[in-house]
């Protein structure tokens, strides 16, 4: 199996821009969670779907902020519009079961908002 | 071991030597802990967990100690090798979905 996908790797955009992290789950998981890393706050969940169903989006930070999971194999994280805050790793992990545990990791969307 | 602030404390051991990390957890309901190692540019790898009925848990290389009474995790890695150099995050969990709380890292670095 590949593991996780995401894309781009690397995003640089202007402030105000519209940008969309895609993520593509290793095949038969049922758990997908968006994470952010920055170094002052280490990693937050954003929000993680069980069985393409968004079940806990409280670390969404603001509305600016939105996740879907059309399908088992795809997910997006959009941020409209994009501030210089924003900025940040932002990791897709997937897992077997319905619960945090064990997580794969993608190897994350360097996001740079200028 | 773990700590608030912009500077990860770090741990620098020997190749060969073994290294021990500590992490000191907060939510005494926690009864999942869950050790990920992160290299430069990668997205964090799991190592171990263990359940909160263990004290104890061992992998390759590896070994997990829970001591609940004052809630502290320790990660134990014999025999370091440079490619265990990395930023390691403890996490804990709890409740029916195990939501995780993450430290913030400690960076292991590991002397040829």
């Amino acid at each position: 199996d590949a593991g996780v996908i995401q894309s781009p790797r690397h995003e640089v955009t202007e402030m105000g821009q519209e940008v969309t992290l895609r993520c593509k789950p290793i095949s038969g998981h049922n758990s997908l969670f968006w994470y952010r890393q920055t170094m002052m706050r280490g990693l937050e969940l954003l929000i993680y779907f069980n069985n393409n169903v968004p079940i806990d989006d409280s670390g969404m930070p603001e509305d600016r902020f939105s996740a879907k999971m059309p399908n088992a194999s795809f997910s997006t994280l959009k941020i409209q519009p994009s501030e210089p805050r924003d900025s940040a790793v932002y990791f897709c992990a997937s897992s077997a079961g319905l619960t945090n545990e064990k997580l794969f990791f993608g190897s994350g969307t360097q996001l740079s908002v200028l | 071991g773990e700590s608030v602030g912009l500077h990860l404390p770090t741990l620098s051991v020997q190749e060969g030597d073994n290294s021990i990390i500590n992490c000191a957890y907060s939510n005494s309901a926690s009864d999942y802990f869950i050790w990920y190692k992160q290299e430069s540019g990668k997205g964090p790898q799991f190592i171990i967990d263990i359940r909160s009925n263990m004290d104890k848990r061992q992998g390759q290389r590896v070994t997990v100690l829970l001591n609940k009474t004052v809630k502290h995790l320790s990660l134990q890695i014999a025999a370091t090798q440079p490619g265990d150099s990395a930023v390691y995050f403890c996490a804990e969990g709890a409740g029916n979905n195990r939501k995780l709380i993450w430290g913030l890292g400690t960076s292991l670095a590991v002397n040829p």
